[in-house]
C-alpha cells in the first residue's frame, strides 16, 4: 500500500462547477500538506500550503485537512477552463524535507 | 527574481550513454531536490541537497545515478550507463528552510 493515495481521474466537469479532489494517506506523523498544479508538460507548482488540521482559503481554492481520518481535501469553487491540470497532493513530517506525493489527478474543466 | 532553472528541456539518447541533467536554484534558497516523474511510478525524490551536501540520496535507482552540487548555484544529475527504463521527467526543485518547494520546467530524457 503506497504511503498517500489519491484517485488519478480523470475528473471531467462543465465550467463553473465545484471541484473536489481528495487524498488518503497512512503515516500519522504527516504534518504539512500541500497541494500542487501541473499543467501539461510544465513543472509542479505550490497551489496552497497547510499545517496540521483545519481549512484554509485561498481566492477559489479551498484546502481541508482531517488528521483523525488522515484525508485531506482541495475544492475548487467556480472552476475555470484555465483550471484544467493535474492536481499532486503532497505531505511531509515536521524537520523533513522528502515530500511525499499522491499520484496526481487529472482534471479537465468544459468550456 | 527567475524560478528554478533546468537544462537542457529536452534530451534524446541513445543506450549506453552517459546524459547530464543540470539544474541552477532560486537564489538563496539551501536546498535542492532531484525528481523523476513518470506514468507508472508518479513523482519520485532522488536525493536532496542542503547546503551543497546530499542530506539523503536514498531514492537514487542505482549506481548508475550520480548527482553532485559543487556550488549554491549548480547541480548536476548523471546518469552512466543509460538505459531505455530511465526514460522520464526529471525536475529539480529548490527551498528555503522550511519553505515551500519550487520546480523546475523539467528535462524530458528519451533513452532509445
Amino acid at each position: 500500500q503506497k504511503e498517500v493515495e489519491q484517485d488519478p481521474g480523470p475528473l471531467s466537469v462543465p465550467e463553473g462547477a465545484i471541484v473536489s479532489l481528495n487524498c488518503t494517506y497512512s503515516n500519522s506523523a504527516f504534518q504539512y500538506f500541500m497541494w500542487y498544479r501541473q499543467y501539461s508538460r510544465k513543472g509542479p507548482e505550490l497551489l496552497m500550503y497547510t499545517y496540521s488540521s483545519g481549512n484554509k482559503e485561498d481566492g477559489r481554492f479551498t484546502a481541508q485537512v482531517d488528521k483523525s481520518s488522515k484525508y485531506i481535501s482541495l475544492f475548487i469553487r467556480d472552476s475555470q477552463p484555465s483550471d484544467s491540470a493535474t492536481y499532486l497532493c503532497a505531505m511531509t513530517e515536521t524537520n523533513d524535507y522528502k515530500l511525499s506525493f499522491g499520484a496526481g489527478t487529472t482534471v479537465t474543466v468544459r468550456a | 527574481d527567475a524560478g528554478v532553472i533546468q537544462s537542457p528541456r529536452h534530451e534524446v539518447t541513445e543506450m549506453g550513454q552517459e546524459v547530464t541533467l543540470r539544474c541552477k536554484p532560486i537564489s538563496g534558497h539551501d536546498y535542492l531536490f532531484w525528481y523523476r516523474q513518470t506514468m507508472m511510478r508518479g513523482l519520485e525524490l532522488l536525493i536532496y541537497f542542503n547546503n551543497n551536501v546530499p542530506i539523503d540520496d536514498s531514492g537514487m535507482p542505482e549506481d548508475r545515478f550520480s548527482a553532485k552540487m559543487p556550488n549554491a548555484s549548480f547541480s548536476t544529475l548523471k546518469i552512466q550507463p543509460s538505459e531505455p527504463r530511465d526514460s522520464a521527467v526529471y525536475f529539480c526543485a529548490s527551498s528555503l528552510p522550511s519553505g515551500s518547494q519550487y520546480f523546475g520546467p523539467g528535462t524530458r530524457l528519451t533513452v532509445l
